[in-house]
């Protein structure tokens, strides 16, 4: 299957400080990228999906201002968690999917803890 | 709102035994089907596509698919330990032309050794 990176793994950041997030799609042209987010023992959440060169779509309830995403390539997306506090504390997860599938293959996840 | 339905579980099966896991779906217009597997702490992974009604094996993976009933199926042949961990059905939106899947919240099976 494809592969998808993500960095960092882990991060640890004080509250009001922002983190940006990394996802490269490493052997494929990831057209459409997504971002979840996952608290213990819950489903995964759709936050945003991402097209090359677009803005990004976000969910319903999903604050833009906060969650900037940038998908500047065909191989690389970013979140940046801006003025992140303690309940952004959260497992980030981003997939990536090809033009003309709609399999999604996800990167490895970053685990974000605001202190 | 397109729903996807699983049985949370947990799901306990003897090591060696068949899993049966199963999915139901609202949006009568989809196409693409996917089962991921989800261990804890980590990220989900791809294990099956389907796309036509019928089964398609992989190893010991079998996906079996009814779009006249809008239900999905994967069966774990020869049940492991390592099996154990949280499966996802996920199905794409055939109305909105959105590429985004809609994600079940998974059903734990357990394997006991």
């Amino acid at each position: 299957g494809a592969v998808v990176s993500q960095h960092p793994s882990w991060v640890i950041c004080k509250s009001g400080t922002s983190v940006k997030i990394e996802c490269r799609s490493l052997d494929f042209q990831a057209t459409t990228m997504f971002w979840y987010r996952q608290f213990p023992k819950q489903s995964l959440m759709l936050m945003a999906t991402s097209n090359e060169g677009s803005k990004a779509t976000y969910e319903q309830g999903v604050e833009k201002d906060k969650f900037l995403i940038n998908h500047a390539s065909l191989t690389l997306s970013t979140l940046t968690v801006t003025s992140a506090h303690p309940e952004d504390s959260s497992f980030y997860i981003c997939s990536g999917g090809d033009r003309g599938s709609y399999e999604q293959y996800f990167g490895p996840g970053t685990r974000l803890t605001v202190t | 709102q397109k729903e996807v339905e699983q049985n949370s579980g947990p799901l306990s099966v003897p090591e060696g035994a068949i899993a049966s896991l199963n999915c139901t779906y609202s949006d009568r217009g989809s196409q693409s089907f996917f089962w991921y597997r989800q261990y804890s702490g980590k990220s989900p992974e791809l294990i099956m596509s389907i796309y036509s009604n019928g089964d398609k094996e992989d190893g010991r993976f079998t996906a079996q698919l009814n779009k006249a009933s809008q239900y999905v199926s994967l069966l774990i042949r020869d049940s492991q330990p390592s099996d154990s961990a949280t499966y996802l059905c996920a199905v794409n939106n055939a109305d909105t032309g959105r590429r985004a899947l809609t994600f079940g919240s998974g059903t734990r099976l357990q394997v006991q050794p």
